[in-house]
This record gives C-alpha cells, structure tokens and sequence, in this order.
C-alpha cells in the first residue's frame, strides 16, 4: 500500500514569506507526527496529532509555526515569516495510534531553503 | 530530559563483516526503541522495532537487543553489504509518544 507522502519535496523561498508543507499519512494512520532534520540539531520533534485529541504542540519552535489536520488525515504545517535558520528537512510519520507501542512510518520528508 | 547517543559516529568496514552499531539513552523509562536507516536525500526506513519488555528483535541479517536497565540497544548487522551503506539512526519513545533520536552512526561498506 502507499506510505506517507509529502509535498513540495523542495522548497526555496525568501526571508520573511510564508510557506506551507503537506503530509498524507498513510491510510487508517489515526497519529501523525511532524519532525524538523537539521544539521546542527540532528532529528527533532515538533507536533503530534492523534485522532481528534487536542495536538502536542511542545516541539514547536516559535509562534511562527504552526500546523493543522484537517478530516483527521491531511496535515499542513505552517511557517510564518520564514528566517534562514528555518532551513532543514521537514519530515512527516504517521502510525496506527497514539499507542507508544506503534512503530511510526516516515515521509520522504520536504527540505526547506530559506534565502 | 531524554538523551540519545550513538557510537561511533561513522564506521568504515570491509564487506563481508559483522559489525555492532551502538545505542544509550539516559532515561530507561521508555515504551519502545525503533532503528531506522536513512539514505542520503532521503526519509527515514523502519528497520526494527524493539518494546520495552522485549530483549531482542531479528529481521533478516539484522538483530537489534535492548537493555532497558542499563540504557544501551546494539544493532547488529551480520555478513554486511555495500547496499548497508546508509546512516543508522536509534530513537526512543516516551510518555509523549514522540521519538527522541540519536545523532546516527554513518556507515560505509567497501567492497
């Protein structure tokens, strides 16, 4: 079956704009998760969704991020006024719940470039 | 707050070996561990999947332990491959469902 898909795969934009990031989880997928890779600060977490559950947003670097689920499938993540040090690889996991013992299942991820 | 470590950080070994990459992490109250592998330009590959009462997993030439008590997960990869050359990559779940990763251990395979 299809695995998680993401969109763009790449994405350069400029200082100061605003860009979107799209994960398809994989289908009856109910926890979605986003992960920043950078190289400084290696694989780092930024949100969990599960099922209709309030998200956990503690990873979330600042205010200028966020991100939704829509229908409990879709996710977008948002980065408002772009900075360079947003660049990375943005990488999106889903699994079958939020059960811990649930083996999560990645994206091809969407490498960022802030000029 | 959960740390990960991997040792070595890059390992370079002739084709045909066995070899052990290594894992620690500080808290030992996890759910699970799970290794991935990662290609260069790529996402993430599920290689195993250890739960915190498990000791060991094995999935082909790949056997991964878990010592909860004293922190430490080795992943062993018998009779190695060029096609083995990727970056290895630990991480370990916690209340908070998410991964904690380790920094990776970048393996080469020379044929």
């Amino acid at each position: 079956g299809a695995g998680v898909s993401q969109s763009p795969s790449n994405k350069v934009t400029e200082k100061g704009k605003d860009v979107e990031l799209r994960c398809d989880p994989i289908s009856g997928h109910t926890a979605l998760y986003w992960y920043r890779q950078s190289l400084g600060q290696g694989l780092e977490f930024l949100i969990y969704f599960q099922g209709n559950s309030a998200p956990d947003k503690s990873g979330l670097p600042s205010d200028r991020f966020s991100a939704e689920r829509t229908g409990g499938s879709v996710s977008t993540l948002t980065i408002q006024r772009t900075q360079q040090e947003d660049s990375a690889v943005y990488l999106c996991a889903s699994s079958l719940g939020g059960v811990s013992s649930y083996e999560q299942y990645f994206g091809p991820g969407t490498r960022l470039t802030v000029t | 707050k959960q740390e990960v470590t991997q040792i070595p950080a890059a390992l370079s070994v002739p084709e045909g070996e066995n070899l052990v990459l290594n894992c620690s992490f500080t808290d030992s109250a996890i759910y699970n561990l799970q290794w991935f592998r990662q290609d260069p330009g790529k996402g993430l590959t599920s290689l195993l999947l250890i739960q915190s009462s498990q000791r060991e997993q094995t999935s082909g030439r790949l056997n991964a332990s878990l010592d909860k008590s004293s922190g430490r997960s080795t992943l062993y990869i018998a009779a190695s491959q060029p096609g083995d050359s990727a970056t290895y990559l630990c991480a370990v779940v916690q209340g908070a469902q998410k991964l904690v990763f380790g920094q990776g251990t970048r393996l080469t395979i020379n044929p």
